[in-house]
């Protein structure tokens, strides 16, 4: 089992519909979660954060936690042509450690 | 200008030459990483520092070397050993507090 697993895609979203991309991850002691978008070519870049199980909302961006599920979500509403990159999910193992794996990552596409 | 700057952007070797690519930061994270990615595939772990003096293999460890003589720079070695060192590199702070990674805009290895 990978610790971090993440459908490739591509999804493709129509412009203005919400795009939910999905992230399971392995280790039960994982405490923080990030979902970084990477454009091709470019570095990652971070979008939003979560700690704690439920919901956070940050602009068009929501993120969903699931901790007993092993579940985190990123839903991202009225798609915008410029949201089409990958999308990385990336727990943080461990309650102390440091050390954080990425998923393989969503392609999401936004069709005008 | 703060955050984290690696060099060089591009870089070319000829096989069976070590090549050192260099990431400086100046954010006073304490922890930094090394992260490769290949082609449509996410980005996996080579190594991490969390303290000056000290590092960890991440999960592709082999065929690569690090130190971390001061707190403001992790530079990665490629050696010879590494046998397909063709590859997107990537150097990231973290920040003490969130965890959150902060990621520079990468070096693009060709082994020619």
């Amino acid at each position: 089992q990978k610790e971090v697993e993440q459908n490739s895609g591509p999804l493709s979203v129509p412009e203005g519909a919400i795009a939910s991309l999905n992230c399971t991850y392995s280790d039960r002691g994982s405490q923080s979660f990030f979902w970084y978008r990477q454009y091709s070519g470019k570095s990652p870049e971070l979008i939003m954060s979560i700690y704690s199980n439920g919901d956070k909302e940050d602009g068009r961006f929501t993120a969903q936690l699931n901790k007993a599920s092993q579940y985190v979500s990123l839903l991202i509403r009225d798609s915008q042509p410029s949201d089409s990159a990958t999308y990385l999910c990336a727990p943080r193992l461990g309650s102390s450690a440091s050390k954080i794996i990425f998923g393989s990552g969503t392609r999401l596409s936004i069709r005008p | 200008d703060g955050g984290i700057t690696q060099s060089p952007k591009y870089l070319f070797r000829k096989e069976g030459q070590n090549v050192t690519l260099s990431c400086e930061q100046n954010l006073n994270h304490d922890a930094m990483y090394w992260y490769r990615q290949d082609p449509g595939q996410g980005l996996r772990l080579i190594y991490y520092s969390q303290i000056v003096n000290d590092f960890q293999k991440g999960d592709i460890a082999e065929g690569y070397s690090v130190s971390r003589e001061k707190k403001e720079s992790f530079p990665l070695t490629v050696t010879s050993a590494q046998k397909n060192p063709t590859a997107f590199y990537l150097c990231a702070g973290q920040d003490r507090e969130t965890g959150e990674l902060f990621f520079g805009e990468g070096s693009r290895l060709t082994v020619l």
